[in-house]
């Protein structure tokens, strides 16, 4: 089914450690970011990308990086990860243009011990 | 700068009473609202969009710029209307804010 795609699903990793999450859609939308979802925090950008090649930072960029290497894939790597970063990840993209229409994927659960 | 303020964080009703959500946003400009909707584990959907004037599951939401609101209502809520709901705004770009979601629960 065309949509986002987003793995792993649940991870869990070590304090310190690194990790890459993945998305990847396949609807040609140019617009892709990257938000986490934390209790009483609602969602927060991340970093976000407008195109291949062009990436931009969100709400709360740091201790995270992203690249935009094509069309279809956004990956969000965590270089060092901390307690902090444990959350809900979730990627969404949109078409450009006058109307904003996010598809989300079904969202990373991570936890960092 | 844009804002969205979502004022429960949790609402409570029982089956086949109103429910209405409240969402007030802050933007200088045209804004752009949505409701987005999360049931449980599972990923956020678009609900409505005020543009379209759409009514989804029983749900509607008026957009009144003079209060700078956009509240989500229902006038009979179902179990199955249980689930996290976020008001979002967009203002002249991609850019999409959303308020801290609040998480109804409707009771039998």
């Amino acid at each position: 089914n065309a949509g986002v795609t987003q793995t792993p699903k649940f991870h869990i990793l070590k304090t310190g450690q690194s990790m890459t999450l993945q998305c990847a859609q396949d609807m040609n939308h140019g617009y892709l970011s990257w938000y986490r979802q934390d209790p009483g925090m609602g969602l927060r950008r991340i970093h976000y990308s407008v195109a291949a090649g062009i990436t931009d930072k969100g709400e709360v960029p740091d201790g995270y990086n992203v690249s935009r290497s094509n069309t279809e894939d956004f990956p969000l790597r965590l270089e060092s990860a901390a307690p902090s970063q444990t959350s809900v990840y979730f990627c969404a993209s949109s078409t450009q243009g006058d109307i904003c229409d996010y598809t989300f994927g079904s969202g990373t659960r991570l936890t960092v011990v | 700068a844009q804002r969205v303020t979502q004022p429960e964080k949790l609402l409570s009703v029982f089956k086949g009473a109103p429910v209405e959500l409240k969402c007030n946003y802050s933007y200088s400009g045209s804004p752009e609202l949505f409701w987005y909707v999360q049931y449980s584990r599972q990923r956020l959907q678009l609900l409505l969009r005020h543009i379209s004037r759409e009514s989804i599951k029983g749900f509607t939401a008026d957009l009144n710029k003079g209060e700078t609101s956009f509240h989500l209502k229902k006038p009979f809520a179902q179990e199955e209307d249980s689930a996290m709901y976020y008001c979002a705004l967009r203002g002249g770009s991609e850019k999409l804010v959303f308020g801290k979601g609040t998480k109804l629960t409707v009771n039998p």
